[in-house]
């Protein structure tokens, strides 16, 4: 099974509402990030938080990351058509430094 | 400054043919990694090379796929013989160290099979 998994897998919001995407993983960490992939694009990268980090902010965007429960939150706060996409937590494991992610977050936010 | 390139965007090749996909990463970038992806999937780590050196091949199937990352040139996955279960489309990324480095990401080589 897959390192991280996204939850909910699909979220459909409005203009301006807040968009919170899960992602729980089953090992330790080095880091987790967070990207965003448009349809027919590769990914974007978003944000960075290491294993020691409980907060990072960029923006709209506020990523949390609870290492006792290994999960983490990306929050997009007053969405905006634009940023409809997917959206994919992916961890950094300690002994390498390939990235393993999780099946995605499908968000599409309604003008 | 060029983000990761990737070529060709689109590739259609016939069972049995080989298929060569290109990489050149962000300048400067020495670290680079293939990963592939299904639709409506998420990416699967396949290798992770430095220059000349294969650091990590532990997602790449054992037969049929190789990769390189030469002294000169762009990187390059090459999968031989290929059956239908290649078709994905197959994503190049860079970064520019190892550890606490976010991965730079090509737009994509989707594979095609018929």
């Amino acid at each position: 099974s897959q390192q991280g998994e996204e939850d909910p897998q699909a979220l459909s919001i409005q203009e301006g509402e807040n968009a919170t995407m899960n992602c729980s993983y089953k090992t330790s960490i080095n880091n987790l990030q967070w990207y965003r992939q448009n349809s027919g694009r590769g990914l974007v990268h978003l944000i960075l938080i290491r294993s020691n980090e409980r907060e990072k902010h960029s923006g709209r965007l506020r990523v949390t990351l609870d290492t006792s429960k290994k999960s983490s939150s990306l929050l997009i706060t007053a969405s905006r058509a634009a940023d409809t996409a997917s959206y994919f937590c992916a961890t950094n494991l300690n002994a390498g430094n390939m990235l393993t992610f999780g099946g995605g977050t499908r968000l599409m936010v309604k003008p | 400054n060029a983000g990761v390139m990737q070529n060709p965007r689109h590739l259609v090749r016939r069972r049995g043919q080989e298929a060569r996909l290109r990489c050149s990463p962000v300048k400067g970038h020495s670290h680079v990694y293939w990963y592939r992806q299904l639709p409506e999937e998420g990416l699967k780590f396949m290798v992770y090379l430095q220059k000349e050196n294969i650091i990590d091949e532990s997602g790449m199937p054992k037969e049929r796929f190789s990769a390189e990352f030469p002294k000169e040139g762009p990187s390059i996955l090459r999968i031989q013989q290929v059956v239908r279960g290649d078709s994905a489309a197959y994503f190049c990324a860079s970064s520019e160290g190892a550890g606490n480095q976010p991965q730079h990401f090509g737009d994509g080589t989707r594979l095609s099979i018929l």
